[in-house]
């Protein structure tokens, strides 16, 4: 069966610190693989999406990831985070089944100090 | 910029009661999803909803569990008797080809 695991249960950082979460999924086949961000109150909403092409991925907010296919990984990446990227964050895989079914991870937890 | 609604935002029940959820999904996708979140555990897929029919569903969906499209608009969760480990953030989502986007959810409380 599939599985995503993410690392980082909890990550606290000061603002302008550099933010990477840890996601490795298990899946041999063909992927899609996602981050999703929920805002404190708020629902998930799509950060960035990889299906096919370029490995490095930009989303939304200047996040990226990046595909590592010899490592099962799609690490979530911020260069210099903000108070405001305080929020949990989930990765999340399709493959396999029919319908594109996300399969999430646990989701890490940010904290990002002012 | 449309979105997927879900109401009620909080739902109260008893043990051994039906609940029924509702969606409101965006109005040209084809798909359909609900998922589940423990409190403190991942978010869990339940059922998905093509064409009219289940397509997949998960071992958590059970046959205590249903799912309808009862008009053109609306998605329905129905529990038929409430356990108090249904107790979870549900979320229904919809999508038209890769990108599913969500509801804000229904946190279901049975007590």
């Amino acid at each position: 069966a599939q599985s995503v695991s993410q690392h980082n249960h909890h990550v606290i950082l000061s603002e302008a610190a550099s933010l990477e979460l840890g996601c490795n999924y298990s899946y041999g086949g063909t992927v899609n693989l996602f981050w999703y961000v929920q805002y404190p109150g708020q629902h998930l909403q799509l950060l960035l999406k990889y299906f096919s092409g370029d490995p490095l991925v930009k989303g939304i907010k200047g996040f990226e990831a990046e595909f590592i296919k010899s490592k099962f990984s799609f690490n979530l990446r911020k260069p210099s985070v903000q108070w405001s990227d305080t929020a949990e964050y989930f990765c999340a895989v399709t493959g396999g089944g029919s319908q594109g079914n996300l399969i999430f991870g646990k989701g890490t937890k940010l904290s990002v100090k002012p | 910029e449309p979105e997927v609604t879900q109401t009620p935002s909080h739902q109260v029940t008893q043990m051994g009661q039906e609940v029924i959820l509702r969606c409101v999904p965006i109005s040209n996708h084809l798909y359909f999803y609900w998922y589940r979140q423990i409190l403190g555990q991942k978010v869990e897929f339940l059922v998905s909803f093509y064409n009219n029919e289940i397509s997949e569903k998960s071992e958590i969906f059970d046959d205590q569990f249903s799912v309808e499209r009862p008009d053109g608009s609306n998605f329905t969760l129905k529990i038929r008797s409430t356990k108090l480990e249904d107790s979870a953030m549900y979320f229904c989502a919809s999508k038209v080809s890769n990108e599913q986007f969500f509801g804000p959810g229904t946190r279901l409380t049975v007590l």
